[in-house]
């Protein structure tokens, strides 16, 4: 069984700052995809980056940038210039890929997130 | 476009009652999920379809927990009867199994109080 670890319940970033939150997996497979979610105070699910795992090359969306370390099943977000509006908890996924079939997402426990001004 | 439409966004009712939670999923959309999210356990998965049919319902906490979908546009999650530990913010999510990298897309969530 797959399994997603975040083991930052909570951090705190200056605003215009740089900050990593981490995330390690468990899995036996060797297609998947990773994803990190942001849920602010709205509680909305808003997807911020994507990663397939058979891709060397990091993701990055603007700010967001992630280090995929598939070896050591390790995904960890970078936002860099942090934002007051990025304060929100941020959800680490694990979803396996079947030859093109969606499949359930399993998630981490978040890890809280404030922007200081 | 329209995203997932979930209703009623609040949900207060006293234990023992039916609950009944809606999510509309976004059009052309063929896998449907709901989730249930607590301090406690984080986000799980409850159920989800595939064209309307349920395919993987191991995360129903047990048979007070029931979900449907009808056709392609709704499905429901219904609690009878309710207790005070179901409450949690309940999401549906959807996505299309064509591009299998489409992430799940999610509604704003229901947030349910057992009193």
């Amino acid at each position: 069984a797959q399994t997603v670890t975040q083991s930052q319940p909570e951090m705190s970033v200056q605003e215009a700052e740089t900050v990593t939150l981490s995330c390690t997996y468990d899995t036996s497979e060797n297609n998947y995809y990773l994803f990190w979610y942001k849920q602010p105070p709205s509680r909305q699910m808003i997807l911020v980056i994507r990663q397939e795992a058979y891709k060397q090359q990091n993701a990055t969306e603007n700010r967001f940038s992630v280090n995929f370390q598939k070896a050591a099943k390790s995904f960890s977000l970078k936002i860099s210039d942090s934002q007051l509006g990025d304060t929100a908890m941020y959800f680490c996924a694990f979803m396996k890929h079947y030859g093109g079939a969606t499949n359930k997402l399993i998630f981490g426990t978040g890890t809280l997130l404030a922007v200081q001004p | 476009d329209a995203g997932v439409i979930q209703s009623p966004r609040h949900e207060v009712t006293e234990m023992g009652q039916e609950v009944t939670l809606r999510c509309k999923p976004i059009s052309g959309h063929d896998y449907l999920f709901w989730y249930r999210q607590t301090m406690m356990r984080g986000l799980e998965l409850l159920i989800y379809f595939n064209n309307n049919v349920p395919i993987d319902d191991s995360g129903m906490p047990e048979d007070r927990f029931s979900a449907k979908m009808p056709n392609a546009s709704f499905s429901t999650l219904k609690i009878q009867p309710s207790e005070p530990r179901d409450s949690a913010v309940y999401f549906c999510a959807s996505s299309l199994r064509k591009n299998s990298n489409q992430p799940q897309h999610f509604g704003d969530g229901t947030r349910l109080s057992i009193l």
